[in-house]
């Protein structure tokens, strides 16, 4: 089945760029929606943005100026860049498949701190 | 966007059955069928429990139950066990192409 796997460094300084890469196992990322998902520490969880195999997007408007989605469907990865990141940007940042309205498989997640 | 809305916590007891609402609006919620529901234990990545409004994955117990009414959707676990104690999240499509989950409800198994 399907398998998904975050990757990036796990501390970023503020300020600068968050990046993140979602690796897709067991499965080919052609013809699916791809999303980002994240969780502070302690509370719920806020929905990103998605990217399509076809490179189109569509992002949470609250941090629509600050997202990047892209995929590399002959790697079966999918990335994702926020710039301008503060300490509100810590959370664990989850990938996942997103069909309509529902997500599934998540990865595991991984922790991003955002701290000098 | 502003958050979906459901209850901070429930609870209940072993064998008993509880219901989570989630509150949105005819722009998410009410406006499509496309609300689903997520269990998320302590440390885990969220699963999967119910897809639009009502379906559940193969491999999810029946004793997961979801349904709408007009702006709010809801989640019932009949025949409460210790192991269903964990986070609850609903999410919706909206009508922005985007999607938006609520703020969680923590389950208590007395």
């Amino acid at each position: 089945q399907v398998q998904l796997q975050e990757s990036g460094p796990g501390l970023v300084k503020p300020s600068e760029t968050l990046s993140l890469t979602c690796t897709v196992s067991g499965g080919s990322i052609s013809s699916y929606y791809w999303s980002w998902i994240r969780q502070p520490a302690g509370k719920g969880l806020e929905w990103i943005g998605r990217i399509y195999t076809s490179g189109s997007t569509n992002y949470n408007p609250s941090l629509k100026s600050r997202v990047t989605m892209s995929v590399d469907t002959s790697k079966n990865q999918f990335s994702l860049k926020l710039s301008s990141v503060t300490a509100a940007d810590t959370a664990v940042y989850y990938c996942a498949t997103e069909g309509l309205g529902w997500f599934d498989p998540w990865g595991q997640g991984t922790l991003v701190t955002v701290s000098s | 966007q502003s958050a979906l809305t459901q209850p901070a916590s429930v609870s209940g007891s072993p064998g008993q059955s509880i219901t989570i609402s989630c509150t949105g609006t005819s722009s998410d919620v009410g406006g499509y069928n496309y609300v689903s529901w997520y269990q998320q234990h302590p440390g885990k990545a969220p699963k999967l429990m119910i897809y639009d409004v009502s379906n559940r994955p193969s491999g999810v117990s029946n004793r997961f139950s979801g349904s709408k009414s007009g702006n709010t959707a809801s989640l019932t676990i009949s025949g409460l066990q210790a192991e269903d104690e964990a986070d609850y999240y609903c999410s919706s499509y909206t009508s922005s192409s985007t999607q938006k989950f609520g703020g969680g409800t923590k389950l208590t198994v007395l």
